[in-house]
């Protein structure tokens, strides 16, 4: 059966610290992996990656794929009250849909 | 672009009775899919169609789930009757036919269903 799960759960941290969060999968047909920010309901695109090795990065967010170990890791730098949300991380095989892990609950204070 | 347009925003309803949402997709996106997402859990796919057949509808509980997409526009999806355990936001999302994952994926503002 096809999953995907992150770790951890939920983080608490203070504005400036840099965070990493984890994704691991099993899923047949492995086409990409997305990372979702996630702040009231509608996921919003973050990342796809497809090729192992390769960083994609976005201002202070970035995130790297290893398909051989099946994992992936988002991480953010100078944490900002602002990235406080639900991180999701998803899979696509062959078919289109996406499996989803649980989440990684990001809580930043000031 | 207009995004994917869902409705409503919010539902209360007692258990045992029945609601419908409402999902109109970008203009030209052949797949649309309905997500549950219970409180605490990732989205978890319900049905996807592409055009208005479907090609997977394997995690929807027929007992008491219904969906359709006529003329592969919009999409209803009902649930009758509620139950306790229906309280989630239901998420609508549509994709290019073949072109899935970010680049082709966007998300509906969701619905969110509490019963009681």
């Amino acid at each position: 059966e096809d999953k995907v799960v992150q770790s951890p759960l939920s983080l608490v941290v203070h504005e400036g610290d840099t965070v990493t969060l984890n994704c691991s999968y099993e899923v047949t047909n492995f086409r990409s992996l997305l990372w979702y920010k996630q702040e009231k309901k509608a996921p919003t695109f973050l990342f796809m990656l497809t090729s192992s090795g390769i960083e994609k990065k976005s201002g202070r967010l970035s995130s790297i794929l290893d398909k051989k170990e099946l994992f992936s890791i988002l991480n953010i730098t100078a944490t900002q009250t602002g990235d406080s949300a639900v991180y999701l991380c998803a899979v696509e095989g062959n078919t289109d849909k996406l499996i989803f892990g649980t989440g990684t609950r990001l809580q930043v204070f000031p | 672009e207009a995004g994917v347009a869902q409705s409503p925003r919010y539902k209360i309803i007692e258990k045992r009775q029945s609601v419908a949402f409402w999902c109109n997709p970008i203009s030209g996106h052949a797949t649309l899919y309905w997500y549950q997402q219970i409180l605490g859990q990732g989205p978890k796919l319900l049905i996807q169609f592409q055009n208005n057949g479907v090609v997977d509808d394997s995690q929807l509980p027929k007992d008491r789930f219904s969906a359709e997409r006529l003329k592969g526009v919009d999409s209803t999806l009902k649930i009758q009757p509620a139950k306790l355990e229906d309280s989630a936001v239901y998420l609508c999302a549509s994709s290019v036919l073949g072109q899935g994952g970010g680049y082709g994926y966007t998300f509906g503002s969701g619905t969110r269903l509490t019963v009681v």
